[in-house]
This record gives C-alpha cells, structure tokens and sequence, in this order.
C-alpha cells in the first residue's frame, strides 16, 4: 500500500470548516484513499473512502486531486466532538491483494471554542 | 443494527500468562481483523480471518493466535505474555463480496495491561 503523509496536528475553531490535508503522491491506480478518525482511547471511526471522484456523507467531504496524488478531508462545521486523530490511508482495492489497514502518525485535531 | 462488540473491556495480566480475547462482528459481516495499539501510536495489524480461515498475517510472532467462528465471532489469543504485549487491541469487522475491497468498523478495543 502507498505512504501517506499527514501534518502531526492542526488546530480549528468551532463552528468553521476544517480541512485536513494528506499526500499520496505513490498512489497506484487501484488503491482507494481512506479516512478514520480516533478519539482518545476508542476504536478507530469510520469517516470516508474514496478512488477517483470527490465524496460526500452525513459526516464530511474528500475532495481528491485529479492526479490523485493528495486528498483533503473536510469536515464542514467543526465541534468539540471532532476532536481527534484522523488517519489518512490509502489501501489497495482487491482483497486478494492484501485486506489490512496501515496506519500512520495522523493528525491530532484540536477544535477549539 | 448491532455494531462490533469486544470482551472484556480491560484486563490486567502478568508476563509468562496467556489471554483470550473475544469480538463480536458487526450483524452480516463475514470477515474480521485484529489490530494492537501501543499508547501514543497508529494501530498495527495483526492477522485477519474469513470464513474461519487466517487471510493474512502482519508481523507478529507465532505466539499471536487466533479463530473465527461459524457466527463469524473471533478470539484472539496471545500465550507467554511479555511487558511489550501491553496495549490496546482492536478488532475490526467488515463484509467481503467480490473481490473488491470492504470498508472495516472497528470495535470499542481491549486494553490490556502486562504486569
């Protein structure tokens, strides 16, 4: 699976959108970009994946680059709640490949009042 | 709909034991992965069983071992516990179809601790 690279933490102001970036310029053709997001000391959230076209659901946007070489998440109204690690991963799309998730560092958002 | 469900919530173990730890996948998922979680780091994969069989192995000795259940129900078993083994472990559930890839919910996790 490719690397993906994450800015360690990032702060944003309630109410505002946040927009976190990650760089998957080694992306393969068939790898999907994922997101999960970890508050502290509970199992990782599933946010939102994606391949080539731009995503939307009830929790956030992936807005991916037509080269597809990075991606942003966007969550549109930040809240306190929103506070945590989010994972940028990017995963091959054929079970036969390999089914695991490699994590990385992520980014610690802090939603601040 | 019942999500993924993990026993116990915490544990605390003495180096040399052996621990079993149980999950319960989401309702009509067929697959499950197990993942550890070191305080401060990214969760790493385990191994990972569908349709009772172990479908991929990360780099973790022998002593990690693991089912599936007919249910789709999977423990996952760790023998002669070390210090290093201290950590929080995740268990992931998700539907295969196809040979396309599936989207994995993860479970609340287990913490346990090596005494």
């Amino acid at each position: 699976d490719a690397k993906t690279t994450q800015p360690p933490s990032m702060d944003c102001a309630e109410g505002r959108a946040a927009n976190l970036p990650c760089n998957h310029s080694t992306i393969s053709g068939n790898e999907y970009v994922y997101w999960y997001r970890q508050i502290h000391s509970q199992g990782p959230q599933y946010i939102i994946h994606g391949l080539k076209n731009n995503e939307t659901n009830e929790m956030a946007s992936l807005i991916i680059t037509e080269d597809r070489k990075s991606s942003t998440l966007i969550l549109p109204h930040a809240t306190l709640r929103d506070t945590a690690v989010y994972y940028c991963i990017v995963r091959v799309a054929d079970t036969a490949a390999g089914n695991k998730l490699t994590f990385g560092g992520g980014t610690r958002v802090l939603v601040k009042p | 709909e019942t999500g993924v469900t993990q026993s116990p919530t915490h544990l605390i173990k003495t180096r040399g034991q052996q621990v079993t730890l149980r999950c319960s996948s989401q309702s009509g998922h067929n697959t499950v992965s197990w993942y550890q979680q070191a305080l401060g780091q990214g969760p790493q994969f385990i191994f990972q069983y569908y349709r009772e069989e172990e479908n991929g192995r990360g780099n973790f000795p022998p002593r990690f071992s693991g089912l599936q259940f007919p249910n789709y129900s999977s423990e996952l078993n760790v023998n002669a516990l070390e210090l290093d083994d201290s950590a929080l472990y995740l268990c992931a559930s998700s539907l295969r179809a196809g040979v396309m890839t599936d989207t994995q919910y993860f479970g609340p996790g287990t913490r346990l601790t090596v005494l």
